[in-house]
């Protein structure tokens, strides 16, 4: 099965600076790479997914970018603000989309802290 | 439009107890799943259902049952609850032709004493 490896447990940024949170996968066939942020006493909450026929997507502050070849792919936070201080989970996945019960694998996660 | 619904919030169970833990979705969603999370270790499915009627083992089904009640609800059953059970539960919905990913609940914080 898949098996996703996510990097840094923690990261320490001061506000403004740029964050960047690593991840590599097993599973040559997955497709679909999405990102959760995960605030406390909440569930995770889906902040950006790309597949595996894109290289890089952006969202005003936050950007992916993945390497096939490699097999990894990262999270860009730029200019972070306290409020993205949060645990980060990156996952992977066959997805299909005409198909029911794809599975997410996810990382073992990433607390960001964003300090003044 | 409430999402995903997880009852109860917080739990506290004595070992050998059973419980259910219920999920419920408004969306109209296909496949529903059950992810347990624990320190350091990320979501781990436990299980899921693809469709109404249909259910699968995940990464860690060991000492759980579900039932899909209907398309809405999707119920995890603890029979006999252990102290490795103590974890964060999240359940989890997405429609069949998901352009996106999961939609998940507030999680199920429980503890098995």
């Amino acid at each position: 099965g898949e098996n996703v490896e996510q990097h840094p447990s923690t990261l320490s940024v001061q506000e403004g600076d740029s964050a960047v949170i690593k991840c590599t996968y097993s599973d040559s066939a997955s497709n679909y790479f999405p990102w959760y942020k995960q605030e406390l006493g909440k569930g995770p909450q889906l902040i950006i997914d790309i597949r595996s026929n894109v290289g890089e997507k952006k969202d005003q502050r936050i950007a992916v970018t993945l390497n096939k070849t490699a097999k990894h792919f990262s999270l860009h936070i730029t200019e972070t603000q306290p409020e993205d201080s949060a645990v980060y989970f990156c996952a992977a996945s066959r997805w299909i989309l005409t198909g029911g019960g794809n599975k997410l694998t996810f990382g073992t996660g990433t607390q960001l802290k964003v300090e003044l | 439009n409430a999402g995903v619904t997880q009852t109860p919030k917080f739990q506290v169970l004595k070992t050998g107890q059973s419980m259910t833990l219920q999920c419920a979705q408004d969306m109209n969603h296909n496949s529903m799943y059950w992810y347990r999370q624990d320190p350091g270790m990320g979501l781990r499915l436990i299980y899921y259902s693809a469709s109404e009627g249909t259910t699968d083992k995940g990464e860690v089904p060991n000492g759980y049952n579900v039932s899909r009640l209907n398309k809405r609800e999707f119920s995890l059953r603890l029979e006999s609850a252990a102290p490795s059970q103590t974890s964060v539960y999240f359940c989890a919905s997405i429609v069949r032709r998901g352009a996106s990913g999961y939609t998940f609940g507030s999680g199920t914080r429980l503890t098995v004493v």
